[in-house]
């Protein structure tokens, strides 16, 4: 049964850089077909998409995001992670990593399962 | 504000039946898959509908979706008090970016 883990500082100052990491479980990072990905939850919001990674280092991001965020992969400890610079109180969200169907061939799938339980990450001095 | 616009708030009676509209446009759903997910208060998201209609193994039939031009839609049957969740439809933009709906809360009352 795959299995995802946030882990990485709670709180992290205005300014700096905001950095998490996701280990895989039960499974592996390098499998065909999947993506891996960062979503985030503002509290009391709805879900924002990051970005998303394929084990071979191929990124998405979202374009709103884009020039803050990196997302790279560690697939001899089955990991990926988060780097979000010059944070802000808005970037004060839940976030959650989680394996993507993601497969561009006309119509595109982008679905995602399973989720990690997601981590509270405050941006505060 | 969110690219795919959902009903903030449904609600129903136990064992009825309740639909929720996701609506966006031919940059997003009109042309790609669409995905449906259930958020139980305090806990992570979870996949309920991929491809349009497809349902994960261990998710119960009461759940079905589908999509017509550029919306789509989740319908619950014989709902219960169980379903009481926050409701989130995702698909692919053409900016190159995954979106999600605003999410919908369902009240079962």
């Amino acid at each position: 049964q795959l299995q995802l883990q946030e882990s990485g500082p709670g709180l992290v100052k205005p300014s700096e850089t905001l950095s998490l990491t996701c280990t895989v479980s039960g499974g592996s990072i390098s499998s065909s077909s999947y993506y891996w990905g960062w979503i985030r939850q503002p509290p009391g919001k709805g879900l924002e998409w990051i970005g998303s990674i394929y084990y071979s280092g191929s990124t998405y991001y979202n374009p709103s995001l884009k020039s803050r965020v990196t997302i790279s992969v560690d697939t001899s400890k089955n990991q990926f992670s988060l780097k979000l610079s010059s944070v802000t109180a808005a970037d004060t969200a839940v976030y959650y990593c989680a394996r993507s169907l993601f497969y561009i061939v006309g119509a595109t799938k982008n679905w995602f399962d399973p989720w990690g339980q997601g981590t509270l990450v405050t941006v505060s001095s | 504000q969110s690219v795919l616009t959902q009903p903030p708030s449904v609600s129903a009676a136990p064992g009825q039946k309740v639909t929720i509209s996701c609506s966006g446009s031919s940059s997003n759903i009109g042309n790609n898959y669409v995905s449906w997910y259930q958020q139980l208060p305090g806990t992570a998201p979870k996949l309920l509908i991929y491809d349009n209609n497809k349902r994960p193994s261990g998710i119960p039939d009461r759940f079905s979706g589908s999509k017509s031009g550029t919306s789509a839609t989740l319908g619950i049957t014989g709902l219960q008090t169980g379903d009481e969740a926050d409701y989130y439809c995702g698909t692919w933009d053409s900016s190159l970016s995954g979106v999600f709906g605003g999410g919908t809360k369902l009240t079962v009352l």
